[in-house]
């Protein structure tokens, strides 16, 4: 099956900087792109999805200032969580679809961030 | 919201077979029915996909009645390392639609 490969798969960060997560499609073109994140003992909510070459779509309550979304090729995106503080500590995991009609998404590893 | 309900945790012992049901009472016409695999810190693994009657592969079977208004996850001889969580999710497949997930079934498995 294709391949979406994240990166780094755990972080840790002191509150006030910044950082950034990769989401790559290894062997395949993603037009689309979505990141989630979870909690302890929770299930994956949807925070955004990216579209390669235009702003990404958040979901309600997501603040896109501080989760920034770029997806510049048709492989990467990328999630950047500015002036970290611990409450967003959290698994944070991408998702893939191609550009053809794919009834399978595909979930990249996760990356678990700690903000300290 | 999450299209889907199932329940929250199931418990089993190795060797058994273990079948989860999830409810989609409002499933469209085009959505596809998708179960995914969660360990702990990892991202979901697809486990098997079905439109309607019986899908199986080498790890699960799936069980969509005519309706296709709840479907059935089929686990043959569960062992240890299929404790985890199962996420029933349906959509119509379409690459720039998210999937939403529900909470899941924790399934624990004994020896």
């Amino acid at each position: 099956g294709a391949v979406v490969s994240q990166h780094p798969s755990r972080v840790i960060c002191k509150s006030g900087t910044s950082v950034k997560i990769e989401c790559r499609s290894l062997d395949f073109q993603a037009t689309t792109m979505f990141w989630y994140r979870q909690f302890p003992k929770q299930s994956l909510m949807l925070m955004a999805t990216s579209n390669e070459g235009s702003k990404a779509t958040y979901e309600q309550g997501v603040e896109k200032d501080k989760f920034l979304i770029n997806h510049a090729s048709l492989t990467l995106s990328t999630l950047t969580v500015t002036s970290a503080h611990p409450e967003d500590s959290s698994f944070y995991i991408c998702s893939a679809a191609g550009t053809a009609s794919s009834s399978q998404a595909f979930f990249g590893q996760g990356t678990r961030l700690t903000v300290v | 919201l999450a299209k889907t309900t199932q329940p929250i945790s199931m418990d089993s012992y190795e060797g058994q077979e273990v079948n989860i049901t999830c409810s989609h009472n409002n499933i469209a016409t085009n959505d596809y029915i998708t179960w995914y695999q969660q360990f702990p810190s990892q991202g979901p693994r697809f486990i098997i996909q079905g439109y309607k009657t019986k899908v199986t592969n080498e790890v699960a079977s799936l069980f969509i009645p005519a309706d296709r208004k709840s479907s059935t996850l089929s686990l043959p001889r569960v062992s240890l390392s299929d404790t985890a969580v199962y996420y029933c999710l349906v959509g119509d497949g379409q690459a720039g639609t998210a999937l939403i997930f529900g909470k899941g079934t924790t399934l624990s498995v004994s020896s």
